[in-house]
C-alpha cells in the first residue's frame, strides 16, 4: 500500500527566507503527485501538478521537483510571505481514475 | 478549471441522528467521486470510491452501513452518515474526475456531532 511521509511535520522560518518542504512515497509506480495548500478549516487547493514523466513544474514562487525512482518530491517556495503561512499537503495517484494518497502535511508558519 | 461544490460547508447534529452531505461536479460530469475524511491534525485518508450507477467501494475499516453513499448522476454524490456518533465528528472532503481527466476537490464540510 502506497504511503506518503512529509518532512518536517512543522516548519517555522522568518519571512523573506527560501524553504524546501520534502515528501516521500513508498511506491514508485505513480501516475502524477501533486501539491496542495490547506489553510486551516477549509478545503484544499492546488498548487503544482506533476505528471510522472516530468521533473519538475514552476509556478510564480513555488517551485515543485520530482524524482520517482528514489520516491521523493520537493516544494521549493521562495521569498516566504507571512500568507504563505498555511498546511502543505503531498499526494499521488495512480491514475486519473484512482484515489489520491495524502502525506501527513507540513505546517508552515512564516513570521513577519 | 473544474468546479465542485459540497453542502452543507458546516453542519452540527445530535448524537443518533443522520446527516447527508452533498458533492456536485458544476461544470463537467463526473464518472467517480471519491470521499476523503479528515481527523484534527491529520491528513486525508480516503472513505470509498463510488462510481456512477453502481455502489460504492469502500476502505477497509469505514462501515458501509454507517456511511452510505449514493451516486446516482453523474454530478451528484452524497454521502450519509447514519446515527452519528461524536467520533464521527470530521471534515468531509470530495473529489471527483471525469473519465481519463484530473481529480477536482470540493470546499470540504465541517461535521460536529454534539
Amino acid at each position: 500500500k502506497q504511503e506518503v511521509t512529509q518532512i518536517p511535520a512543522a516548519l517555522s522560518v522568518p519571512e523573506g527566507e527560501n524553504l524546501v518542504l520534502n515528501c516521500s512515497f513508498t511506491d514508485s509506480a505513480i501516475y502524477n503527485l501533486q501539491w496542495f495548500r490547506q489553510d486551516p478549516g477549509k478545503g484544499l487547493t492546488s498548487l503544482l501538478l506533476i505528471q510522472s514523466s516530468q521533473r519538475e513544474q514552476t509556478s510564480g514562487r513555488l517551485n515543485a521537483s520530482l524524482d520517482k525512482s528514489s520516491g521523493r518530491s520537493t516544494l521549493y517556495i521562495a521569498a516566504s510571505q507571512p500568507g504563505d503561512s498555511a498546511t502543505y499537503l503531498c499526494a499521488v495517484t495512480r491514475g486519473t481514475g484512482n484515489q489520491f494518497y495524502f502525506g501527513t502535511g507540513t505546517s508552515l508558519t512564516v513570521i513577519p | 478549471g473544474a468546479v465542485v461544490s459540497q453542502h452543507p460547508s458546516r453542519v452540527i447534529c445530535k448524537s443518533g441522528t443522520s446527516v447527508k452531505i452533498e458533492c456536485r461536479s458544476l461544470d463537467f460530469q463526473a464518472t467517480t467521486m471519491f470521499w476523503y475524511r479528515q481527523f484534527p491534525k491529520q491528513s486525508l485518508m480516503l472513505m470509498a470510491t463510488s462510481n456512477e450507477g453502481s455502489k460504492a467501494t469502500y476502505e477497509q475499516g469505514v462501515e458501509k452501513d454507517k456511511f452510505l453513499i449514493n451516486h446516482a448522476s453523474l454530478t451528484l454524490s452524497t454521502l450519509t452518515v447514519t446515527s452519528a456518533h461524536p467520533e464521527d465528528s470530521s471534515f468531509y472532503i470530495c473529489s471527483a474526475s471525469r473519465l481519463g481527466n484530473e481529480q477536482y476537490f470540493g470546499p470540504g464540510t465541517r461535521l460536529t456531532v454534539t
